[in-house]
């Protein structure tokens, strides 16, 4: 099983409508987890980090699901501007000084079609 | 613009030369990664540095690669004795990691890459 595994897609959906990623990871000492997004030909950025019970940020919603080890991305009410690769993160090791390192999986790609 | 800078954003060499890539993060970040990114795939962890120290090398990095952050601010990545498989887009990334803090604090901000083409 590879360490963080996505769904590469891409997700073609149409406006307004309701979009969801799974991330899943295969250490289950794994302890931080994020979103990033990431433009075409741009770097990535930080979307959300995923916490153990769940957080909201206007149309986004990220769950974590430890016990089958999995994340999730929900988008409501999708916009054209949310077209993107959508990249989920997880560290590995309990946070500490010395950490090891961070995995991002490989994306998904996401069109919203007008 | 998230207050990560590198240079030079595209660098276009021959097979065989070196190149130095610099990257400045942000100024209160003490930690710095530096990544590989080509078509298609995530991000590819490459090393970090807590201020000056070097804590972990990636497998990826070969003998021809070194990472540098003297001082502990900016950061240097030269590849020496380039290869076309060395071609990617190379991201550098800083953050704000306390001990004993949670993993909230290891939200990373990217800079904008440098694009290396190896012909």
């Amino acid at each position: 099983r590879k360490e963080v595994e996505q769904d590469p897609g891409p997700f073609n959906v149409p406006e307004g409508a309701t979009v969801a990623f799974n991330c899943t990871y295969s250490n289950s000492a794994s302890q931080s987890f994020f979103w990033y997004r990431q433009d075409c030909r741009k770097e990535p950025k930080l979307l959300m980090s995923v916490y153990s019970s769940g957080n909201e940020d206007g149309r986004f919603t990220a769950q974590l699901n430890r016990a089958s080890q999995y994340i999730s991305l929900l988008i409501r009410d999708s916009k054209l501007s949310d077209s993107a690769t959508y990249l989920c993160v997880v560290t590995p090791a309990r946070p500490s000084y010395r950490d090891d390192k961070i995995i991002f999986g490989k994306g998904t790609r996401l069109h919203i079609l007008p | 613009d998230t207050g990560v800078s590198q240079n030079p954003r595209h660098k276009i060499t021959k097979r065989g030369q070196n190149v130095t890539f610099r990257c400045d993060p942000i100024s209160e970040h003490n930690r710095l990664y530096w990544y590989r990114q080509t078509l298609g795939q995530g991000p590819e962890f490459l090393t970090y540095f807590q201020n000056e120290a070097q804590l972990e090398k990636s497998r990826l990095l070969s003998d021809r690669f070194s990472a540098e952050r003297p001082k502990g601010s900016f950061s240097t990545l030269e590849i020496q004795r380039t290869e076309q498989g060395d071609s990617a887009m190379y991201l550098c990334a800083s953050s704000l990691v306390l001990r004993g803090t949670s993993g909230s604090l290891h939200e990373q901000y990217f800079g904008p890459g440098t694009r290396l083409t190896v012909t």
